[in-house]
């Protein structure tokens, strides 16, 4: 079974602070995916990945930036943390096929006061 | 572009009623269509997908969804619903051939009361 673990369920940081969330999955997947979870607008795509050191940007990426080094690893950065950037952040992982569902990690929630 | 529409954004159930979530797409093309659940305090998973042949898929837990292609539609339904339905449902989509990426729906919010 498919394990995407994000390394922290929740988080609370202050403005201005860098923000570091991790996510690693198990079932060496191409395609990694930051999302997004806010009431009522769904999932909104932050960026993505579909190879080691390759980026690209979603629908929201303003204010954050990526990183894969490593194709197990997908880490989401919070340049500067801003009180609207307080929200539900969901990773996932796929193969490179468009049939392929998502395989989500559990969010994290981070509060930014 | 593809986009996603769920028109129920808040439905409340009484245990043993019958479901209907609607879910349509815009594309012209040939799609692939995924119902995923969350449930309260858990991770996003997939309750069902279609992507070719029967367009009537049976997924997780009793639930099935129709692709009505004319219609653009992917309808998610339960005959009777328990109150551990109650979650969130999202309808995603994505392009056969082309962008792996799926494009989601705003989801709907089903509680079911005992």
């Amino acid at each position: 079974d498919v394990k995407v673990t994000q390394s922290s369920r929740y988080l609370v940081k202050r403005t201005g602070e860098k923000v570091f969330l991790e996510c690693v999955q198990d079932m060496d997947h191409e395609n990694m995916f930051w999302y997004r979870q806010d009431p009522g607008l769904g999932l909104r795509l932050i960026y993505f990945s579909y190879d080691v050191k390759m980026k690209e940007k979603g629908d929201i990426p303003e204010g954050y930036s990526v990183s894969r080094e490593k194709k197990e690893r997908f880490s989401l950065i919070l340049e500067s943390a801003s009180t609207n950037q307080t929200s539900m952040y969901l990773c996932a992982s796929s193969t490179t096929a468009a049939s392929s569902p998502l395989h989500f990690g559990n969010g994290t929630r981070l509060t930014v006061t | 572009a593809q986009s996603v529409s769920q028109h129920n954004h808040h439905v409340i159930l009484s245990e043993a009623a019958s479901l209907e979530l609607g879910c349509n797409y815009s594309y012209g093309g040939t799609v692939n269509l995924f119902w995923y659940v969350q449930y309260p305090g858990q991770h996003l998973q997939l309750l069902l997908k279609y992507f070719s042949g029967d367009p009537l898929v049976k997924g997780i837990k009793g639930f099935e969804a129709e692709f009505i292609k004319s219609k653009f539609s992917f309808n998610l339904r339960k005959p009777s619903v328990q109150w551990s339905d109650t979650a969130e449902y999202f309808c995603a989509v994505t392009a056969s051939g082309g962008s792996y990426i799926p494009t989601f729906g705003r989801g709907t919010s089903l509680i079911v009361h005992p």
